[in-house]
């Protein structure tokens, strides 16, 4: 069964910090992607990873970076969080042959006070 | 590029009755559509996708969609409704040459006794 596991549910950081959010799919996926979900906003792609140390920008890239150092895990990085950076983040995988269909880690939910 | 709009933030439903959620896309190439359906303080689960082929497509949980080329549209449906289908649900296009999902803002489904 596919499985996209992200490190934490809850996460509680102070305004400055630097956060990393991880993610790992057992899937043998070549594209990981992580998205920001707000209410009424759906989700919004922030960086997409198509092969080991490769990335490109989405939608929203400010204030975030990411790494992927091997193909199995993508990590999300907040260089300096700040208080517009709370939010529901969600990481998936997908093949790059293929169906196209993205699977979905639990989700993170981050809040920075 | 390609865009999608759901018409609808929430739709309140009684149980059993039958439930529409809309969804319209644009696109200049050829798309894949996907439902996907988000429960409470969970990620995202796919419903259903169409790739080609029969334009009615079924889905689990009892959803079904149907694709129309000429009005550009990938409406959800289900006959009837059950209080555990109360859920956000997510209506997503992507380009076949492409592999970024494109999704709309979301359709709270809120289901009552």
């Amino acid at each position: 069964d596919v499985k996209v596991t992200q490190s934490s549910r809850y996460l509680v950081k102070r305004t400055g910090e630097k956060v990393f959010l991880e993610c790992v799919q057992d899937m043998d996926h070549e594209n990981m992607f992580w998205y920001r979900q707000d209410p009424g906003l759906g989700l919004r792609l922030i960086y997409f990873s198509y092969d080991v140390k490769m990335k490109e920008k989405g939608d929203i890239p400010e204030g975030y970076s990411v790494s992927r150092e091997k193909k199995e895990r993508f990590s999300l990085i907040l260089e300096s969080a700040s208080t517009n950076q709370t939010s529901m983040y969600l990481c998936a995988s997908s093949l790059v042959a293929g169906l196209k269909e993205q699977y979905f880690g639990p989700g993170t939910r981050l809040t920075v006070t | 590029a390609q865009s999608v709009t759901q018409l609808d933030s929430q739709v309140p439903v009684f149980e059993e009755a039958p439930v529409e959620l809309r969804c319209n896309y644009s696109s200049s190439v050829s798309v894949y559509l996907f439902w996907y359906v988000q429960y409470p303080n969970q990620g995202l689960q796919l419903l259903l996708k169409y790739l080609s082929g029969s334009t009615l497509v079924k889905g689990i949980n009892g959803f079904e969609a149907e694709f129309n080329k000429s009005q550009t549209s990938f409406h959800l449906r289900k006959p009837s409704v059950h209080i555990s289908d109360t859920a956000e649900y997510f209506c997503a296009v992507i380009g076949i040459n492409t592999d970024k999902l494109i999704f709309g803002t979301g359709t709270r489904l809120q289901v009552f006794p």
